[in-house]
């Protein structure tokens, strides 16, 4: 198994501008997650989702932030419009079914900079 | 919801050495705390977890404990090597939580040849 993969596994990109970071989860995992990561705010989960159903945004920022997951193999987080404190590494990770909680799996992670 | 508090925030330790970093929650109902090593410049991976049901867990040299009733758990790593150097986050989550996992803010722990 590939594992989680993400796209790009780096963008530049300038203030205003949108920002797409997409994600493909393992194959046969129900539940997947957007996380970003930032020395000052340390893992933040922004929006996580089961059997492709958004269940928890709480922790995305702003309107500015929109996540989908339109099938089980891919999800996609946008910036529109993009600010340079939205620089940071966004991770996407899957987990499998089960009613019993397990174990995260992390992607390689997109690192953003706004400038 | 969750809070998940984690101390120290780095740790310098001698090779050979053992460490020990704390977290502590505050919803009773979190049955389910993973620790997650990144190393630089990479992805979080899962090193060890404990459910509620035990209040000890080993794999080799790292070893977890929970005690439930003061709600906090720790992350024991005996006879530290340079490979062990990284960042390592603790997590609590429970049933029907959603899957949700919340976070401690990171402990770097730095291992001194």
């Amino acid at each position: 198994d590939a594992g989680v993969i993400q796209s790009p596994r780096h963008e530049v990109t300038e203030m205003g501008q949108e920002v797409t970071l997409r994600c493909k989860p393992i194959s046969g995992h129900n539940s997947l997650f957007w996380y970003r990561q930032t020395m000052m705010r340390g893992l933040e989960l922004l929006i996580y989702f089961n059997n492709n159903v958004p269940i928890d945004d709480s922790g995305m920022p702003e309107d500015r932030f929109s996540a989908k997951m339109p099938n089980a193999s891919f999800s996609t987080l946008k910036i529109q419009p993009s600010e340079p404190r939205d620089s940071a590494v966004y991770f996407c990770a899957s987990r499998p079914a089960g009613v019993l909680e397990s174990e995260q799996f992390f992607g390689p992670g997109t690192r953003l900079t706004v400038l | 919801g969750e809070n998940v508090e984690q101390h120290p925030s780095t740790l310098s330790v001698q090779e050979g050495d053992s460490a020990v970093i704390k977290c502590t929650y505050s919803d009773s109902a979190s049955n389910y705390f993973p620790w997650y090593k990144q190393e630089l410049g990479k992805r979080p991976q899962l090193i060890i977890d404990i459910r509620s049901n035990v209040g000890e867990k080993k794999d080799q040299r790292i070893a977890v404990t929970l005690n439930k009733t003061a709600k906090h758990f720790s992350l024991h790593i005996t006879e530290t090597q340079p490979e062990d150097s990284a960042v390592y986050f603790c997590a609590a989550s429970k049933t029907g939580g959603g899957n949700k996992l919340t976070f401690g803010t990171g402990t770097q722990l730095k291992v001194e040849l």
